[in-house]
């Protein structure tokens, strides 16, 4: 199957500071990735829609200014916490579809952020 | 705007047995794909199986088959001789032209030795 990256697996940094978030997928061009946020034992929070040459759309709710997301290339979407507190401690995934709209999600195997 | 609702928050299901995950969705679209993802302690999502709306014969694959009632907007996934590999947490999902999945609120799956 269809092989979808993230990079770090696992961030701690300080509050205050800015934090990236890279998804790549490693063997198909995605013009489109999504962007989530998982608690534990919860379900997927879709925050942001990215789109290859264009800007991304965001989930009612989700502050722009604070999750900056690029997608830079057919391949790669990055996800920017900027200005990191605590409360944004939690596990983001990302995910490509294949093929089309319709076809299967392929996830990355998520990041998780500590904010101390 | 759709939904999908799992009724079920955990299950647990004896070595060897038969699960039914149960599975709800709405949508006013036409054409759409259902799925049910399982997410295993990595965390890492990965698809179970699929199935298209269109398609009135229900998707299997090997020990994992769907109940497709499309009328009623029911997709449960039965899962055929459980192993502990399958201790997991299922998502369903839907996906319509829009290009997003929608997700349930997740099942929980304990596999008992």
């Amino acid at each position: 199957g269809a092989v979808v990256s993230q990079h770090p697996s696992r961030v701690i940094c300080k509050s205050g500071t800015s934090v990236k978030i890279e998804c790549r997928s490693l063997d198909f061009q995605a013009t489109t990735m999504f962007w989530y946020r998982q608690f534990p034992k919860q379900s997927l929070m879709l925050m942001a829609t990215s789109n290859e040459g264009s800007k991304a759309t965001y989930e009612q709710g989700v502050e722009k200014d604070k999750f900056l997301i690029n997608h830079a290339s057919l391949t790669l979407s990055t996800l920017t916490v900027t200005s990191a507190h605590p409360e944004d401690s939690s596990f983001y995934i990302c995910s490509a579809p294949r093929g089309g709209f319709y076809n299967e999600q392929f996830f990355g195997p998520g990041t998780r952020l500590t904010v101390l | 705007a759709q939904t999908v609702t799992q009724s079920q928050p955990e299950m647990s299901v004896q070595e060897a047995e038969t699960v039914t995950l149960s599975c709800t969705y709405d949508t006013s679209e036409s054409d759409y794909y259902l799925f049910w993802y399982k997410q295993p302690p990595s965390r890492q999502m990965i698809l179970v199986i699929r199935q298209e709306a269109y398609k009135q014969q229900n998707a299997t694959e090997n020990r994992f088959s769907v109940n497709f009632q499309k009328a009623a907007k029911s997709f449960s996934l039965k899962i055929s001789d459980s192993q502990l590999g399958d201790a997991a947490m299922y998502f369903c999902a839907i996906n319509t032209n829009a290009g997003k999945s929608t997700f349930g609120d997740g099942t929980t799956l304990t596999v008992k030795p």
